[in-house]
C-alpha cells in the first residue's frame, strides 16, 4: 500500500529565507508526483508536476526534485515571502494503486513572517 | 479561463437530510474525481468517473453516491449525512487516460452537518 509522508508537519521562517519541504513515498513504482498548495479553507492549486522519468521541475521561485529509487521528493522555495504561507501537499500517482488515483501526504504547514 | 467550479462553496445540512454537491468543468476533461478532506488530514479519493464509467473506492461508504450526466458536470450525493461527514469536498479533473496527466482541483465545498 502506497504511503506518503511529509516532513516537517509545520515550518515557520522569516521572510527571505530559502527553505526545503520533504516528501517521501513507500512504493517507488509511480507515474508522477504532484506538489500542491492549499490556502486555509480553500481548494488545491497545482504547483509542479514531475513525471517519473524526470529529475526536477522549476516554476519561478519553486523547484521540485524527484529521486524515485529512494522514494523522495523535495520542494525548494527560494526567497520566501509572506504570500507563500499555506499548506503544501505532495501526492503520487502510483502504478500499483490504480493509475487514476492520487495518494496524498498530510502536508507541511508553512508560515512566512514579515 | 478554463476551470473547475464547485457549488455551493459552503453547505450546511441537518443530520440525516440528503444533500447534493455540484462540480462543473470547462476543461473538457475525461476524468472527474471526488475527494473528501477532513480537518488537518490528506484528501481521500471517494470515486472517479472516466467518461461514463464509474469507479468507486473500496472503502467509500454506501452513503455516498455520484452522478455524471454529461462531460461537464458531476454531482456528489450524500444520502443521509452524519456528523462524521463534515468535511471539505474537492472535485478534480484530468485529461486521462494517460498516466502522466495532471489533476486540476476546484475550490471545494465545505460541508457542515448540524
Amino acid at each position: 500500500k502506497q504511503e506518503v509522508t511529509q516532513i516537517p508537519a509545520a515550518l515557520s521562517v522569516p521572510e527571505g529565507e530559502n527553505l526545503v519541504l520533504n516528501c517521501s513515498f513507500t512504493d517507488s513504482a509511480i507515474y508522477n508526483l504532484q506538489w500542491f498548495r492549499q490556502d486555509p479553507g480553500k481548494g488545491l492549486t497545482s504547483l509542479l508536476l514531475i513525471q517519473s522519468s524526470q529529475r526536477e521541475q522549476t516554476s519561478g521561485r519553486l523547484n521540485a526534485s524527484l529521486d524515485k529509487s529512494s522514494g523522495r521528493s523535495t520542494l525548494y522555495i527560494a526567497a520566501s515571502q509572506p504570500g507563500d504561507s499555506a499548506t503544501y501537499l505532495c501526492a503520487v500517482r502510483g502504478m500499483n494503486t490504480g493509475f487514476q488515483k492520487l495518494v496524498f501526504g498530510t502536508g507541511t504547514r508553512l508560515l512566512v513572517s514579515p | 479561463d478554463a476551470m473547475v467550479i464547485q457549488n455551493p462553496r459552503y453547505q450546511v445540512t441537518q443530520f440525516g437530510k440528503p444533500v447534493t454537491l455540484s462540480c462543473s468543468q470547462t476543461l473538457n476533461h475525461n476524468v472527474m474525481y471526488w475527494y473528501q478532506q477532513k480537518s488537518s488530514q490528506a484528501p481521500k479519493l471517494l470515486f472517479h468517473y472516466y467518461d461514463k464509467d464509474f469507479n468507486n473506492e473500496a472503502d467509500t461508504p454506501d452513503n455516498f453516491q455520484s452522478r455524471r450526466p454529461n462531460t461537464s458536470f458531476c454531482f456528489l450525493d450524500i444520502r443521509s449525512p452524519g456528523l462524521g461527514d463534515a468535511a471539505m469536498y474537492l472535485c478534480a479533473t484530468s485529461r486521462g487516460p494517460g498516466q502522466g496527466y495532471e489533476q486540476y482541483f476546484g475550490p471545494g465545498t465545505r460541508l457542515t452537518v448540524t
